[in-house]
């Protein structure tokens, strides 16, 4: 099992819809996790962290938690056609590795 | 604002050319990090720095090099780069080792 799991997509929404983007992970002791957007040919750009069960909001976005289950997500309302990207979703792994892991990304395409 | 920069945005060299990219940072973070990023595919780390303290991951080919003379900056020194590092590479900072990571532009890298 990858250590970090995501669709790669495309997840396609029309404009306005909820996306929802998954990720899972195998490590239990991992407390940190982060979700990244990446413009193609542009880098990675950190728009959510979140450390503790339950959901984290901040403007459209809201990432989801729960450590039991091994899964973590990123939900988008009001989606925008500027949304389109790929979501990469990563991991802290807390144990001597002190890696952050990423997921190969899942792409969004927001449909005018 | 404060900011992670790299130098050059895009880089052509020849086949065994040696090339040196740079990365520097006015957040004053204390890890900084060197990631390879080839298309459709996460972000893989090379090395990181945590103050002057060097770590290596273990696949990372003996061809790359780096180092941080000053908090300020790191460089990443590519000693006979093949038509297999081409790729996009990834200047990342974090204020310690389980916290957010956050990205320079990243540097195009072409090797005719």
């Amino acid at each position: 099992q990858k250590e970090v799991e995501q669709n790669s997509g495309p997840l396609s929404v029309p404009e306005g819809a909820i996306a929802s983007l998954n990720c899972t992970y195998s490590d239990r002791v991992s407390q940190s996790f982060f979700w990244y957007r990446q413009y193609s040919g542009k880098s990675p750009e950190l728009i959510m962290s979140i450390y503790s069960n339950g959901d984290k909001e901040d403007g459209r976005f809201t990432a989801q938690l729960n450590k039991a289950s091994q899964y973590v997500s990123l939900l988008i309302r009001d989606s925008q056609p500027s949304d389109s990207a790929t979501y990469l979703c990563a991991v802290n792994l807390r144990d001597s590795s002190y890696k952050l892991i990423f997921g190969s990304g899942t792409r969004l395409l927001v449909r005018p | 604002d404060a900011m992670v920069i790299q130098n050059p945005r895009y880089q052509v060299t020849q086949f065994g050319k040696p090339v040196t990219l740079s990365c520097s940072q006015t957040l004053n973070h204390n890890v900084m990090y060197w990631y390879q990023q080839k298309s459709s595919q996460a972000p893989k780390l090379l090395f990181h720095y945590y103050d002057k303290d060097f770590n290596n991951e273990a696949d990372t080919p003996d061809n790359f090099q780096s180092r941080r003379p000053n908090t300020s900056f790191c460089f990443l020194d590519i000693r006979s780069p093949g038509l297999g590092d081409a790729a996009m590479y990834l200047c990342a900072t974090s204020t310690g080792l389980y916290n957010e990571q956050f990205f320079g532009p990243g540097t195009r890298l072409t090797v005719l």
